[in-house]
């Protein structure tokens, strides 16, 4: 039992770059979400899922697609990477509503946009 | 003004103190509460749930007060190891998952 896991640890992009973070649980989770955390900011929702094919936006969207085609993976897209998106990304995942509200997160993917 | 409130710090508390510190939420629909640990540079992880009667679990007491708005968190005989921001969480009733910005705490030896 993985928990919730998080590729790549590092990344560093160059400006106008795009690429995807990649979110997986193996708990048989309902929601899923994709939090940045930035110094002095705490943790901000950028997009959440409440199950397979339904995905909706959090607090800061801009910039940022997800999808959701199975339970288990929920991955980030950066479209056009800039400065800005730097940052620390965290995953969550939890049961639905009327369950235990404990998150389990991954252990986080620290982007560099230069 | 912030739904979810939390002193920064940092608390610089010896070894072996009693340290307390509050978080207060702005929503009277906020229904759960929790209290989470993270260590510098790794994820946040559940320290505890809040309850109405206030809950303890070993060394940590975790207090809700709904008239005031506030949940507190107490560490009794303070561990080297208890250094770390402590996140107070705010869900509400439409379900949405509100995090505090964190309190910092550090040990001293």
């Amino acid at each position: 039992n993985a928990g919730v896991t998080q590729t790549p640890k590092f990344q560093v992009l160059k400006t106008g770059q795009s690429m995807t973070l990649q979110c997986a649980q193996d708990m048989n989770h309902e929601y899923m979400s994709w939090y940045r955390q930035d110094p002095g900011m705490g943790l901000r929702l950028i997009h959440y899922s409440v199950g397979a094919g339904i995905t909706d936006q959090g607090e800061v969207p801009n910039g940022y697609n997800v999808s959701r085609s199975t339970t288990e993976d929920f991955p980030l897209r950066l479209l056009s990477a800039a400065p800005s998106q730097t940052s620390v990304y965290f995953c969550a995942s939890r049961f639905g509503a009327l369950s235990s509200y404990e998150q389990y997160f991954g252990p986080g993917t620290r982007l560099t946009v230069t | 003004r912030k739904e979810v409130e939390q002193d920064p710090g940092p608390f610089n508390v010896p070894e072996g103190a009693t340290v307390a510190f509050n978080c207060t939420y702005s929503n009277s629909a906020s229904q759960s509460f929790f209290w989470y640990r993270q260590d510098c540079r790794k994820e946040p992880k559940l320290l505890m749930s809040v309850y109405s009667s206030g809950n303890e679990d070993g060394r940590f007491t975790a207090q809700l007060n709904r008239a005031s708005q506030y949940i507190s968190l107490l560490i009794r005989d303070s561990k080297l190891s208890d250094s770390a921001t402590y996140l107070c969480v705010v869900k509400r009733r439409d379900d949405k998952i509100i995090f505090g910005k964190g309190t910092r705490l550090h040990i001293l030896p």
